[in-house]
C-alpha cells in the first residue's frame, strides 16, 4: 500500500472549516483513500473514503486532486466534538486487506 | 446495541499470566480483526479473520493466538504475557473480502496492564 504523508498537528476555531492534507504520492491507480478519525481513548471511526472523485457525506467532504497524488478532508464547521487523530490511509479497494494506520493529524479544536 | 464489543474494558495483570480478551460483533460481517495500540500510539494489524479463516497475520510473537470460533466472535488469548504486552488492543470488523469497502467498525478497546 502507498505511504502517507500528514501534518503532526493542527489547530481549528470551533465553527470553522477544518481541512486536513494528506500527500500520497506514490498512490497507485486501484488505491483508494480513506479517512478515519480516533476520539481520545475511543476505537478509530470510519469518516469517508474516495477513488478519484470527490466525495461528500454527512461528517466531512474529501477533495482528491486530479493526479490522485494529495487529497484534503474538510470538516465544513468543525466542533470541539472534532478534537481527534485523523488519519489519511491509501489501500487496494475491495481487496480485503486490514487497514495500516499511520501517525495520522492531531486536531485540536477551540473555542 | 453496541455493533462490536470487547471484554474486559480493563485487564490489569502479572507478567508470566495468560489472558484472553473476547470480541463479539452483530454486523453480520465475514471478517474480524485485531489491531494493537501501543503507548506512542501507534496501531497496527496484528491478524484478520474471514469467515473463522486466518487471512492476516503480522509478525506477532506466537503467545499471541487468535480463535474464532464463529464468524460474530475473534477472540484473542495471550500466553506468558510480557510488560511489552501493555497496550490498547481494538477488536474490528468489515463486510468481508467480498464486499469490502475498507469500512471498518471498531470496538471501544480493551486496556491490557502488565505489571
Amino acid at each position: 500500500d502507498a505511504k502517507t504523508t500528514q501534518p503532526t498537528s493542527m489547530d481549528c476555531a470551533e465553527g470553522r472549516a477544518a481541512n486536513l492534507p494528506c500527500n500520497h504520492s506514490t498512490i497507485s491507480g486501484n488505491e483508494y483513500v480513506y479517512w478515519y478519525r480516533q476520539i481520545h481513548s475511543q476505537g478509530p471511526q470510519y469518516i469517508i473514503h474516495g477513488l478519484k472523485n470527490n466525495e461528500t457525506n454527512e461528517m466531512a467532504s474529501l477533495i482528491i486532486t486530479e493526479d490522485r497524488k494529495s487529497s484534503t478532508l474538510i470538516l465544513p464547521h468543525a466542533t470541539l466534538r472534532d478534537t481527534a487523530v485523523y488519519y489519511c490511509i491509501v489501500r487496494v479497494g475491495n481487496s480485503g486487506y486490514a487497514l495500516n494506520f499511520g501517525k495520522g493529524t492531531s486536531l485540536l479544536v477551540t473555542p | 446495541d453496541t455493533a462490536v464489543s470487547q471484554t474486559p474494558k480493563y485487564l490489569v495483570t502479572q507478567m508470566g499470566n495468560d489472558k484472553s480478551i473476547k470480541c463479539e460483533q452483530n454486523l453480520g460481517h465475514d471478517t474480524m480483526y485485531w489491531y494493537k495500540q501501543d503507548s506512542k500510539k501507534f496501531l497496527k494489524i496484528m491478524f484478520s479473520y474471514n469467515n473463522k479463516e486466518l487471512i492476516i497475520n503480522e509478525t506477532v510473537p506466537n503467545r499471541f493466538s487468535p480463535k474464532s470460533p464463529d464468524k460474530a466472535h475473534l477472540n484473542l488469548h495471550i500466553n506468558s504475557l510480557e510488560l511489552g504486552d501493555s497496550a490498547v488492543y481494538f477488536c474490528a470488523s468489515s463486510r468481508g473480502v467480498a464486499g469490502d469497502t475498507g469500512e471498518l467498525f471498531f470496538g471501544e478497546g480493551s486496556r491490557l496492564t502488565v505489571l
